[in-house]
């Protein structure tokens, strides 16, 4: 079955700690792989994904194929990061249907 | 451009009588999809439209459940007769083309809410 499971439903974090979000999935084929982002009140929005490789706002992801993971980290955390993260994967080329996971909210303390 | 607008933010109806959901693309964007996000599960996917087509509900539930997208005006998801089971937050999101390697622009969702 597809899945995108994030066992944390809330990480609490101090600013300046480093922060990692798990994302596990399971997929038949070869899914891309995606983090959105929450912030209050505002849009879910894209935050980076697998195929771009790239840091956004300090965040990287890196897939790992072998244990099925797509764990979002950054090395230190601002209190600006504290929001809603939903990671995400679709089929690859060609699909639309995302699969999203439940979500966990980090909170960056002072 | 105000992005992906939709209408009502929070929506509270009674067992049995219908609700609209409403969602304006993106200017330029004439690939809509609608998702629902239920209480603690994630978003799921429910029908990708384009513009007077529906080009696949295989996320909708068979009955009651609808959606349109008219050549003029914005994509309404419609829910008929509706139920308990209904309370959530329907996501909608849009893009230029199809989503192969398109990022989604979403919505601010509407909640709804069956009393």
């Amino acid at each position: 079955a597809q899945r995108v499971t994030q066992p944390e439903k809330l990480l609490s974090v101090f600013k300046g700690a480093p922060v990692e979000l798990k994302c596990n999935y399971s997929y038949s084929g070869s899914p891309e792989l995606f983090w959105y982002v929450q912030y209050s009140r505002q849009r879910l929005q894209l935050l980076l994904r697998h195929i771009s490789r790239e840091s956004i706002k300090g965040f990287t992801a890196d897939l790992n194929k072998g244990e099925t993971s797509f764990h979002l980290k950054k090395p230190f955390a601002q209190e600006e990061d504290s929001a809603m993260y939903y990671c995400a994967l679709s089929g690859g080329s060609g699909t639309y249907k995302y699969i999203f996971g439940t979500g966990t909210r980090l909170k960056v303390l002072a | 451009n105000a992005g992906v607008m939709q209408n009502p933010r929070h929506l509270v109806r009674r067992r049995g009588q219908e609700a609209r959901l409403r969602c304006s693309p993106m200017k330029g964007h004439s690939h809509v999809y609608w998702y629902r996000q239920l209480p603690e599960e994630g978003l799921k996917f429910m029908v990708y439209l384009q513009k007077e087509n529906i080009i696949d509900e295989s996320g909708m539930p068979k009955e009651r459940f609808s959606a349109e997208f008219p050549k003029e005006g914005p994509s309404i998801l419609r829910i008929q007769q509706v139920v308990r089971g209904d309370s959530a937050a329907y996501f909608c999101a849009s893009s230029r083309d199809s989503a192969t390697n398109e990022k989604l622009f979403f919505g601010s969702g509407t909640q709804l809410s069956v009393l």
